[in-house]
């Protein structure tokens, strides 16, 4: 695996409560993304960061906010879990402009109460 | 919307048969990418093949890319039981800088 760690890999919560995970690289690259993986869905993208405070959303950002403070951490909030937020959560990385190959993560598996 | 769409959602052959896996996609692409998924793990790029390119080769892995159908297959040759995952295509469309789109994947199953 690319330097790419996220944490925590596995989490069970309440709904209502917030939620924080983190992905940290130790590649320096530029982009940084954040997907959610779901059964017959495939990955969707819920926000990327294109540099140290730039960040954008993706097609599922409804719920979620991120934050990068520094090249090597992206963090993923859900500011009160719902249900329908239980999913398997990756991050991933890239060094190139525009949509080439991505490095991922191991993922981490929420589960909302 | 997911852009990209997989055929057949799950295969199962023997060792040393040949895996095919179709994609299927809606707009103009920059891009087109496979990546495999082991059970419980993150996904792996494979191959990568641009709008202007028809077939690529990577070890066992042939790709081709139809853009007048929309469309790319995946050809895993002399599968092993190691090529058990699942695999997934992911467009790069035009209208969607940096962006990409996953399909729901193909899962393979290579028994011995």
């Amino acid at each position: 695996d690319a330097g790419i760690t996220q944490s925590p890999r596995h989490k069970v919560t309440e709904t209502g409560t917030p939620v924080t995970l983190r992905c940290h690289q130790t590649e320096n690259h530029r982009y940084m993304y954040w997907y959610r993986q779901d059964p017959g869905h495939g990955l969707r993208l819920i926000h990327y960061s294109y540099g140290v405070k730039d960040t954008d959303k993706g097609e599922v950002s409804d719920g979620y906010s991120v934050s990068r403070s520094k090249t090597e951490d992206f963090l993923l909030t859900l500011e009160s879990a719902t249900s329908s937020q239980t999913s398997v959560y990756f991050c991933a990385i890239s060094d190139q402009d525009g949509a080439y190959e991505q490095y991922f993560g191991p993922g981490t598996r929420l589960t909302v109460t | 919307s997911q852009q990209g769409e997989e055929d057949p959602q799950a295969l199962s052959i023997q060792e040393g048969e040949n895996a095919t896996m179709n994609c299927s996609y809606k707009t103009s692409i920059n891009n087109l990418q496979w990546y495999r998924q082991n059970s419980g793990r993150g996904l792996v790029h494979l191959i990568l093949i641009r709008s202007n390119e028809r077939e690529k080769h990577s070890g066992r892995l042939r790709v081709t890319l139809d853009t007048s159908k929309k469309s790319s297959s995946l050809l895993i040759t002399a599968s092993r039981a190691a090529d058990t995952a699942s695999y997934f295509c992911a467009t790069d469309a035009t209208d969607s800088w940096g962006k990409l789109q996953f399909g729901a994947g193909t899962q393979v199953v290579v028994t011995p």
